[in-house]
């Protein structure tokens, strides 16, 4: 079948550094998205994984290890603007998204 | 272009009504793709179209639900015999296909209740 895990909630204060991770089993593998989501509102791209590595961009990063199933979104320098779901999915063979459930990032002053 | 649009915004219906969603896609975008979220959960895939086609509907949640794109442009969701179950966010997305990376753009959804 096809999961992709991520942790329900996380909590990080301002000005620090938080890595939500992402692990994944699907059918087929056409990279990996980041998307945000703050409450009530649509969900809007942060980052696109298809090769293995890091992709800076900002204050945020996202690493993909293919082998390992496996990739985290890293956010710095948190700011209160932060506090957001933020959600992994996977492009499959078919080129459709397979949605994790979102973690959710709660910031701290 | 403003991006993704969808109408309405809010829709409140009593049990047994159907109701029907429409979504304006980015104008370029040859790809839609119709999602339900409900609350703590990521987007739950329902259908998509790659142009007038509809590409995949074996994942619509049941017979009640059935979605149009008559002229590759903008595309209707619509629920027969709404049950109280089916109360979620409906979201569109649109994305442009080049290379291997499909971007989706998502609209602001259309929050559904019924009571």
């Amino acid at each position: 079948g096809q999961n992709i895990d991520q942790p329900t909630e996380m909590t990080a204060t301002e000005g620090a550094i938080v890595q939500i991770n992402c692990t994944y089993q699907t059918s087929g593998f056409n990279g990996l998205f980041w998307y945000q989501q703050h409450a009530g509102e649509a969900p809007t791209f942060l980052s696109y994984n298809v090769l293995d590595g890091l992709e800076e961009k900002g204050r945020f990063s996202s690493f993909l290890s293919r082998s390992k199933g496996y990739s985290y979104l890293l956010l710095k320098e948190l700011q209160m603007k932060d506090s957001a779901s933020y959600l992994c999915a996977v492009q499959d063979s078919n080129y459709q998204l397979i949605w994790g459930a979102g973690t959710k990032l709660i910031i701290k002053p | 272009d403003t991006g993704v649009s969808q109408n309405p915004r809010h829709k409140i219906t009593k049990r047994g009504q159907n109701v029907t969603f429409r979504c304006d896609p980015i104008s370029e975008h040859n790809r839609l793709y119709w999602y339900r979220q409900t609350l703590g959960q990521g987007p739950e895939f329902l259908t998509y179209f790659q142009n007038e086609a509809q590409l995949e509907k074996s994942r619509l949640l049941s017979d009640r639900f059935s979605a149009e794109r008559p002229k590759g442009s903008f595309s209707t969701l619509e629920i027969q015999r709404t049950e109280q179950g089916d109360s979620a966010m409906y979201l569109c997305a649109s994305s442009l296909v080049r290379d291997s990376l499909y971007e989706q753009y998502f609209g602001p959804g259309t929050r559904l209740t019924v009571t």
